[in-house]
């Protein structure tokens, strides 16, 4: 088992709910990301927070809004998702977040469908 | 063009044999190599980390990386069905805040 906890870990919504991912590290690091996972495409990466600061967006749509409140915590608030929105939603952890080595730890990721 | 390319499989191969994963890429500004294991319905995990070109060993597993030819490897000896997973390469300049490139991975199945 990971130092990373996600919650929850299956999701169902409708386009018109709004949601929140939770992801949790016990592993005292100072950057977390996170990710989305479709079948059959790489990982791609959503937001990076490094020592609570977001210093990375990569062009995430707006329904997706991301929070962290200190180091141990990241969520992800959804609003109007579309269909195509479903996919495993990773969230990681790494000690840095900096300069060096960028070993990331993933938790189990929530899979969610929207219908 | 994408920065990294991994090879799709997907791979089958019988119980003991030896494994080759494999993974090009473009930019040679990439210092840290990363291999990644991911089993259905689970997060990735880290399975080994590499700085630079050489080789790295680790049990059964040997990551190897070649910066003049920008090809990385992972090597698995003596395989078993517990390795059936997806594997997934990544990299990263180690400057940008954590950000790492990953392959599109290879699913792996290891009959008994």
């Amino acid at each position: 088992e990971t130092g990373v906890t996600q919650t929850p870990r299956h999701l169902v919504m409708g386009m018109t709910n709004k949601k929140s991912l939770k992801c949790e590290q016990h592993l005292g690091h100072n950057a977390m990301y996170w990710y989305k996972q479709s079948a059959k495409k790489p990982l791609e990466l959503m937001f990076v927070y490094s020592l609570e600061e977001r210093v990375e967006n990569n062009s995430v749509p707006s329904r997706f809004s991301p929070e962290c409140p200190n180091s141990s915590h990241l969520f992800l608030h959804l609003h109007t998702l579309q269909p195509e929105d479903s996919a495993l939603y990773l969230c990681a952890s790494s000690p840095s977040g900096r300069a060096g080595t960028d070993t990331q730890y993933f938790g189990p990721g929530t899979r969610l469908t929207v219908l | 063009q994408k920065e990294v390319e991994q090879d799709p499989g997907p791979l089958s191969v019988p119980e003991g044999a030896i494994v080759s994963l494999n993974c090009t890429y473009s930019n040679s500004a990439f210092q840290y190599f990363m291999w990644y294991r991911q089993y259905s319905r689970k997060g990735p995990e880290l399975l080994m980390y590499t700085y630079s070109s050489g080789n790295k060993e680790d049990g059964r597993f040997t990551a190897q990386v070649d910066k003049s030819s920008k090809y990385i490897s992972l090597f698995i000896r003596d395989s078993q069905p517990s390795d059936s997973a997806t594997y997934l390469c990544a990299m990263s300049r180690g400057d940008n805040a954590g950000k790492s490139t990953f392959g599109d991975g290879t699913t792996l199945t290891v009959k008994p």
